[in-house]
């Protein structure tokens, strides 16, 4: 069964930094690609950031690019996000999640994917 | 804003039908890219419920059925349960923006 556990959230001043980690488990960790999703307190979802399973290629929101950076680590099958600069409009629960695609479409996953499972999240609070 | 528009609720009663809309632009669904549907009850994890348009991963029971024409997509569950209340979101992928963008979600209250 795939896990995903993310940790690290928290209270954060305005402006300041924090890493978020999701560990995994229950797949071949460095074949598949990850990705981050948030959830603003009341707010719908939001994509932020996906990374292929060898890590060569990342991809963005407009919202965050430049702030976060997406990286993993696969001798030890756990994903991250470093978040710098952070403002109120970070503020949510984070979610780790698997993208998933069809055979099919495996070479263009980026474009056709969608995200099963999810790991439970983390909330991260910016504030002063 | 979100990219994808979805009606803020909708309701029904037990054992009726309700179908949730999500309509989008040809940037993303006009496009060809296809949708997909997640249910998240209040407090968790968003849970994926349709994927590619119509498909329904194993343990997701078949009063759950999706379709996708153009721009607009369509989440339908018949013989509702109390169970179903939860929001629910689509989600595809945006060539102008480069990246998934979701729906802003649609919460179905069952009566």
């Amino acid at each position: 069964e795939v896990q995903l556990l993310e940790s690290g959230g928290g209270l954060v001043q305005p402006g300041g930094f924090l890493r978020l980690s999701c560990a995994a488990s229950g797949f071949t960790f460095n074949n598949y690609a990850l990705s981050w999703v948030r959830q603003a307190p009341g707010k719908g979802l939001e994509w932020v950031s996906s990374i292929s399973g060898s890590a060569g290629s990342t991809y963005y929101a407009d919202s965050v690019r430049g702030r976060f950076t997406i990286s993993r680590d696969n001798s030890k099958n756990t994903l991250y996000l470093q978040m710098y600069s952070l403002t109120a409009d970070d503020t949510a629960v984070y979610y780790c999640a698997k993208p998933v695609v069809e055979p099919k479409h495996s070479t263009a996953w980026y474009s056709y994917n969608w995200f099963d499972p999810w790991g439970p999240g983390t909330l991260v609070t910016v504030s002063s | 804003q979100s990219v994808l528009t979805q009606p803020p609720s909708v309701s029904g009663a037990p054992g009726q039908r309700v179908t949730i809309s999500c309509t989008g632009s040809s940037s993303n669904m006009g496009a060809g890219y296809d949708v997909h549907w997640y249910q998240q009850i209040p407090g968790t994890a968003p849970k994926l419920l349709l994927y590619s348009n119509t498909n329904r991963p194993s343990g997701v029971p078949d009063r759950f059925s999706g379709s996708n024409s153009g721009i607009l997509a369509s989440l339908t569950i018949t013989g509702l349960q109390a169970e179903d209340e939860a929001d629910y979101y689509c989600q595809s992928y945006d060539s102008s923006l480069s990246g998934s963008v979701f729906g802003g979600g649609t919460y179905l209250t069952v009566l």
